[in-house]
């Protein structure tokens, strides 16, 4: 089991530009979540899905868009990049079975927009 | 929404030494998951622990959900713990993760 992966590990975008952030989870897990994190606080959720088809917005969804076409991929899109959008994202999944909903998040892609 | 807060914000030990982290939540909550977050940036899952005490070698973490808090014992601290310590909990109808702000931990050889 590779657990959650992402890609790319580092990007450098200029303002205006757009890019997909890649997750990918090999747990069957059906939920399936996006943070980022800026320096020095805790992550935030910028999307969510409960499983292929479905996606909803979390606390920061402004500037994203997300598609979950298939249970293991949960692509975030990032369009018009802005410097406010600089953090660390990281891709999170889980299997809310049997009353126990563990997350497991992926590496992260450190994403710098000058 | 959900409150999460963690103390303290900082805390340098010398390694042997032994801490507790507390995580304080306004709500009831469903999840709760202590994280390492190591100088690499990675994320790693320590305990998913809504309830009750459980330990894994040198840590332990209980939780007194009618009280509203958490705690995370570290014992005979390793250099290799230093990084940053969250707690995240989940109490509303959706399973998104609240964060604290975390505890930057420093141990010294």
């Amino acid at each position: 089991n590779a657990g959650v992966t992402q890609t790319p590990k580092f990007r450098i975008l200029k303002i205006g530009q757009s890019m997909t952030l890649q997750c990918t989870q090999d747990m069957n897990h059906n939920y399936m979540y996006w943070y980022r994190q800026d320096p020095g606080m805790g992550l935030k959720l910028i999307y969510y899905s409960v499983g292929a088809g479905i996606t909803d917005k979390g606390e920061v969804p402004n500037g994203y868009n997300v598609s979950r076409s298939t249970t293991e991929d949960f692509p975030l899109r990032l369009e018009l990049a802005a410097p406010s959008q600089t953090s660390v994202y990281f891709c999170a999944s889980s299997y809310p079975g049997q009353g126990v909903d563990e997350q497991y998040f992926g590496p992260g892609t450190r994403l710098t927009v000058t | 929404g959900i409150q999460v807060e963690q103390s303290p914000p900082d805390l340098i030990l010398q390694e042997g030494a032994n801490s507790t982290l507390r995580c304080n939540f306004s709500d009831s909550v469903n999840n709760l998951q202590w994280f390492h977050q190591n100088p690499w940036g990675q994320l790693i899952n320590l305990f998913y622990i809504p309830s009750g005490t459980k330990q894994n070698g040198r840590l332990s973490a209980t939780t007194v959900a009618t009280e509203r808090y958490s705690l995370l014992y570290i014992s005979s601290s390793q250099t290799t713990d230093s990084g940053v310590y969250f707690c995240a909990v989940n109490g509303g109808a959706t399973n998104k993760l609240i964060f604290g702000t975390g505890t930057l931990l420093a141990v010294q050889p």
